[in-house]
């Protein structure tokens, strides 16, 4: 059975540019969960989709949002990039019903 | 502001030893918790959930719940090199479907 699926694996992006990040769950999760890690903060949550609805957000600004489609592949965007974007952005996906979550191997963004 | 606290270690145990992994969260009303561990440059991998008080026993890892005193443990057995990792600890918040993840704990064990 296939994992989460995040493509691209790296990124280096300039400040101001927009990224979009792609993640495909594991067959049969509905729930899709976008995580930001980075050394001072470690793990934080950004938002949560579940039947292509948003159904939990974290404290992030309105440059991050994300979407989810009906095939439950979600994709997450950052507009106008800033030096502390960069991090390691983690995707996790969780069966209906279920609280456990499996992660993406990850996207490593850079923005210079 | 919910948080979830772990000594940051680093952690060091000999191989063969018992490592001690702690964890204390202020979300009183949580009901889900977890353990991950992360290799370096990879991403977090589930190795334990734990739902109700007591002891929750998977092959080498034993984890523990106190909901009581808000606290959460990982036991690894028989410790092994392949084991030097860092283990977060995850705790689903009560009122939502985010995991709230401490700052992780290294552990190194040493051959």
């Amino acid at each position: 059975k296939a994992g989460v699926t995040q493509t691209p694996r790296y990124l280096i992006k300039t400040r101001g540019q927009q990224v979009t990040l792609s993640c495909s769950p594991i067959s049969g999760h509905r729930s899709v969960s976008w995580y930001q890690q980075t050394p001072g903060q470690g793990l934080q949550f950004l938002f949560e989709y579940f039947s292509e609805t948003q159904r939990n957000k974290g404290n992030f600004p309105g440059r991050f949002s994300g979407r989810q489609f009906s095939n439950s592949r979600s994709e997450m965007n950052v507009s106008t990039l800033e030096l502390g974007d960069s991090a390691l952005y983690l995707c996790a996906s969780s069966f209906q019903g279920s609280t456990e979550a499996f992660f993406g191997q990850g996207t490593r963004l850079t923005v210079v | 502001q919910k948080e979830v606290e772990q000594n940051s270690g680093p952690l060091s145990v000999p191989e063969g030893a018992i490592a001690s992994l702690n964890c204390t969260y202020s979300d009183r009303g949580s009901q889900s918790f977890f353990w991950y561990r992360q290799y370096s440059g990879k991403s977090p991998e589930l190795i334990m959930s734990i739902y109700s008080n007591g002891d929750k026993e998977d092959g080498r890892f034993t984890a523990q719940l106190n909901k009581a005193s808000q606290y959460v443990s990982l036991l690894i057995r028989d410790s092994q090199p392949s084991d030097s990792a860092t283990y977060l600890c995850a705790v689903r918040e009560q009122a939502g479907t985010a995991l709230i993840f401490g700052k992780g704990t290294t552990l190194s064990v040493s051959s």
